[in-house]
């Protein structure tokens, strides 16, 4: 198996500019999330889905961020428009159940100009 | 919602010593407590973790143990190496509504001086 697999791995872009993450998740595993990582702030969970539905958005900042997920292979972060305060390694993580680890993708360093 | 404490932020060992990186939580539901290690520019993997139903886990020189009472875990690493040293975050599952959500602490530096 590939793990959990992001798209790109890095991304510079100027302020305002839309970003768009990619995951793609371990195939069968029913629970995908997204997490936010900073000095400041450490691991944020901001959204996370079970069998392709939205459960919890609460940790979303703001209206700019959206994400989606078409099908269970598949699944965007964006942030439209982008702000320098976005800065930070954006990570995907899934698993197969209620009560098990996450397998995390490699994570995206986003940078905000 | 959970709210994790850990503790502390940065450790600082011997080679061969042991090292103890302590975790509280706020809700009394939470059943799962997964340990995490992250390397310099890695993702975070897990390296062992417990449910609240044990009050000790171990897998060769990291052990995990649990009071729930207290709503306190804690992570054992002894004869640490060098390619211990990285950052350790604990976590925990919240029950009720949350359930599938993990809140992370805010990580332990851990550095192994050879």
């Amino acid at each position: 198996d590939a793990g959990v697999i992001q798209s790109p791995r890095h991304e510079v872009t100027e302020m305002g500019q839309e970003v768009t993450l990619r995951c793609k998740p371990i195939s069968g595993h029913d629970y995908l999330f997204w997490y936010r990582q900073t000095m400041m702030r450490g691991l944020e969970l901001l959204i996370y889905f079970n069998n392709n539905v939205p459960i919890d958005d609460s940790g979303m900042p703001e209206d700019r961020f959206s994400a989606k997920m078409p099908n269970a292979s598949f699944s965007t972060l964006k942030i439209q428009p982008s702000e320098p305060r976005d800065s930070a390694v954006y990570f995907c993580a899934s698993t197969p159940r209620v009560v098990g680890g996450y397998t995390f993708g490699s994570g995206t360093r986003l940078t905000v100009v | 919602g959970e709210n994790v404490e850990q503790h502390p932020s940065t450790l600082s060992v011997q080679e061969g010593d042991s090292a103890v990186i302590k975790c509280t939580y706020s809700d009394s539901a939470s059943n799962y407590f997964p340990w995490y290690k992250q390397e310099l520019g890695k993702r975070p993997q897990l390296i062992i973790d417990i449910r609240s139903n044990v009050g000790e886990k171990k897998d060769q020189r990291i052990a995990v143990t649990l009071n729930k009472t207290a709503k306190h875990f804690s992570l054992h690493i002894t004869e640490t190496q060098p390619e211990d040293s990285a950052v350790y975050f604990c976590a925990a599952k919240a029950g009720g509504t949350s359930y599938g959500k993990l809140t992370f602490g805010q990580g332990t530096i851990l550095t192994v001086h050879p």
